[in-house]
């Protein structure tokens, strides 16, 4: 089945900084490949997503990069502000599910912005 | 976006007593939920694939008959926590998208505790 690996587990940064999240997946049939992002407690927030006939996708001060022949996928965030820290999980999609999003998710990344 | 919601947001029971989550779709149907397990500072973990008038999938070392799923309506999937133990305490959240290939939504998560 799938396997999704992410990293760092935890990054600190400056704000203002930039911050990058790094995921990389085994199934070459996934195709979906979302971000969320989870506050202590809550439950997870997408906050963009990508599919594999994209190569990239862009929202204001986030983006992702997905690069299928070497099946990894990265989060970009650019200016970061404090209210960014959270747990930050990557996931891909399996694609035995009819079409429902099965998510696979990555081990989290626990990001922190100081002030 | 899509409304999904699941009761209750926390309990707490005695060690082998049951426990039913309820996961519904408030303003769409969901043929399709899965279900999901949170522990401290980890991952969401897949459990299983819960499908509308037919018997759930369940993920590789999940128990089916501990984690006993319900798929009785269109709007409504049940995840029943049996001879619960401390073990089982966990967050355990569920999800569904309104259509093929579109954005998973998740339930606002249920705590259990076992004491």
């Amino acid at each position: 089945g799938e396997n999704v690996e992410q990293h760092p587990s935890t990054l600190s940064v400056q704000e203002g900084d930039s911050a990058v999240i790094k995921c990389t997946y085994s199934d070459s049939a996934s195709n979906y490949f979302p971000w969320y992002k989870q506050e202590l407690g809550k439950r997870p927030q997408l906050i963009i997503d990508i599919r594999s006939n994209v190569g990239e996708k862009k929202d204001q001060r986030i983006a992702v990069t997905l690069n299928k022949t070497a099946k990894h996928f990265s989060l970009h965030i650019t200016e970061t502000q404090p209210e960014d820290s959270a747990v930050y999980f990557c996931a891909a999609s399996t694609s035995d599910s009819g079409g429902y999003n099965k998510l696979i998710f990555g081990a989290g990344t626990r990001l922190a912005v100081h002030p | 976006g899509a409304v999904v919601s699941q009761h209750p947001s926390w309990v707490i029971c005695k060690s082998g007593t049951s426990v039913k989550i309820e996961c519904r779709s408030l303003d769409f149907q969901a043929t399709t939920m899965f279900w999901y397990r949170q522990f401290p500072k980890q991952s969401l973990m897949l459990m299983a694939t819960s499908n509308e008038g037919s018997k759930a999938t369940y993920e590789q070392g999940v128990e089916k008959d501990k984690f006993l799923i319900n798929h009785a309506s269109l709007t409504l999937s049940t995840l029943t926590v049996t001879s619960a133990h401390p073990e089982d305490s966990s967050f355990y959240i569920c999800s569904a998208s309104p259509l093929r290939n579109t954005e998973a939504f998740f339930g606002q998560g249920t705590r259990l505790t076992v004491v």
